[in-house]
Order: structure tokens, then C-alpha cells, then sequence
């Protein structure tokens, strides 16, 4: 079953640090670009990052960037979002989603995991 | 950066109804544009592609349609398990994959 699983999240304080991860399984991890997205409660899906599929191109929200960190490990079939500086306004529920970019599959997100809470607050 | 309005805001009606969705980009995205379905508590499953392609396993009461500026999603007749929000997203220029904000369909 192809299958994304993120876990890391939690309650943090403001300034504060936390990595999210994104354990893939059943497809061929290093064939696809990656992305993570995030919604606060209530609100839309914000594009947060995204990686190509060997990690050697990156790129960010202007929100997050010089924040937060994505990164891939091809061998263990993860990925990850470093996030350092926390503010407020990064509460969300954070999800990976997969992208074919045509390629492997359609243009868009097409697998997507099933989030992982931030809450930062003090 | 693309800008992406969705429209209406929310739409309220009932089962076996056609629900028309619109997607309007602030410059031209061709044909480089998804639809999600995403219901409380779910994360988002991808519908359409290509402004025009259902997703694998998509039911064919889903129809995506328009290029350039303007797009509509369309559900034939409304069941049940279709009442949540959608979202458009542009695919053309990025970075940044924005999406719109977000139409509720819900039951009237």
C-alpha cells in the first residue's frame, strides 16, 4: 500500500525548535519530489516547502524561509522539516504529500499523509 | 506570486443536486490546475489534474473543466460522502504551489 506517515509534531515554545518526519512506504521514494503543506485550525492548505527527488533543489514559503529546513533521506525513504524560530502562526497541522510531477503520475499531490499537529505556544 | 480565488465561498444544496465550483487565476495558468476534496478531520485527496483529468479511483460524477484564467469544478449529482471543501491549486509558476482558498459544499 503506498502510504505516507509524518510524526514529530507537538507543543512547542515560541522560538523554539521541532523536526517533522515523513516515513514513505510502498512506492519508490526517490523517484519523487516531495512537499509539505500546512493548515491552522480552520483555515486553508498553505504550501510550506518542497524538495526535488534526489535533494539537491529546494524551496520555501517566504513565511518559513530561513526558518525551516527540508531535507530527504533516500536510503531510509524519509522526510523531513526542520523547523527552528517558531513563532504563533506556525500552528498547523503539517502534511507531506507526494509529486509526480507528470513524470510517475499526474502534475499535483497525489498521496498525501494524514498530518501531524504543531502547536506552538507558551 | 499566482493568486487564486475560489467561488462561491460557500455553496448549499442538497443530494442528488449539481454543484458548480469555480477557480479563477490572477494570471494564466494554462492548464496547470488540481482540484482536492478534503472532509473534517481528513487530509486532502486529490480529484483532477490538468484542469480536466480525474485522479485514479475518482468517481465520474467529477468533472473538471477551463484553461487560462478560469476554471470549474463540476459534481453531476451530489451524494452524500461529497459534502466537504475543495480546493483549486495552480501547478504552472512556481515556487509557490498556492492554493485557493477553499469552497464548503454543504448540505442545504
Amino acid at each position: 500500500e503506498v502510504q505516507l506517515v509524518e510524526s514529530g509534531g507537538g507543543l512547542v515554545q515560541p522560538g523554539g525548535s521541532l523536526r517533522l518526519s515523513c516515513a514513505a512506504s510502498g512506492f519508490t521514494f526517490s523517484s519523487y519530489w516531495m512537499h509539505w503543506v500546512r493548515q491552522a485550525p480552520g483555515k486553508g492548505l498553505v504550501w510550506v516547502s518542497r524538495i526535488n527527488s534526489d535533494g539537491s533543489s529546494t524551496s520555501y514559503a517566504d513565511s518559513v524561509k530561513g526558518r525551516f529546513t527540508i531535507s530527504r533521506d533516500n536510503a531510509k525513504n524519509t522526510l523531513y522539516l526542520q523547523m527552528n524560530s517558531l513563532r504563533a502562526e506556525d500552528t498547523a497541522v503539517y502534511y507531506c504529500a507526494r509529486d509526480p510531477r507528470g513524470e510517475w503520475g499526474p502534475d499535483a499531490f497525489d498521496i498525501w499523509g494524514q498530518g501531524t499537529m504543531v502547536t506552538v505556544s507558551s | 506570486e499566482i493568486v487564486l480565488t475560489q467561488s462561491p465561498a460557500t455553496l448549499s444544496l442538497s443530494p442528488g443536486e449539481r454543484a458548480t465550483l469555480s477557480c479563477r487565476a490572477s494570471q494564466s495558468v494554462s492548464s496547470y490546475l488540481a482540484w482536492y476534496q478534503q472532509k473534517p478531520g481528513q487530509a486532502p485527496r486529490l480529484l483532477i489534474y490538468d484542469a480536466s483529468n480525474r485522479a485514479t479511483g475518482i468517481p465520474a460524477r467529477f468533472s473538471g473543466s477551463g484553461s487560462g484564467t478560469d476554471f470549474t469544478l463540476t459534481i453531476s449529482s451530489l451524494e452524500p460522502e461529497d459534502f466537504a471543501v475543495y480546493y483549486c491549486q495552480q501547478r504552472s509558476n512556481w515556487p509557490p504551489d498556492t492554493f485557493g482558498q477553499g469552497t464548503k459544499l454543504e448540505i442545504k
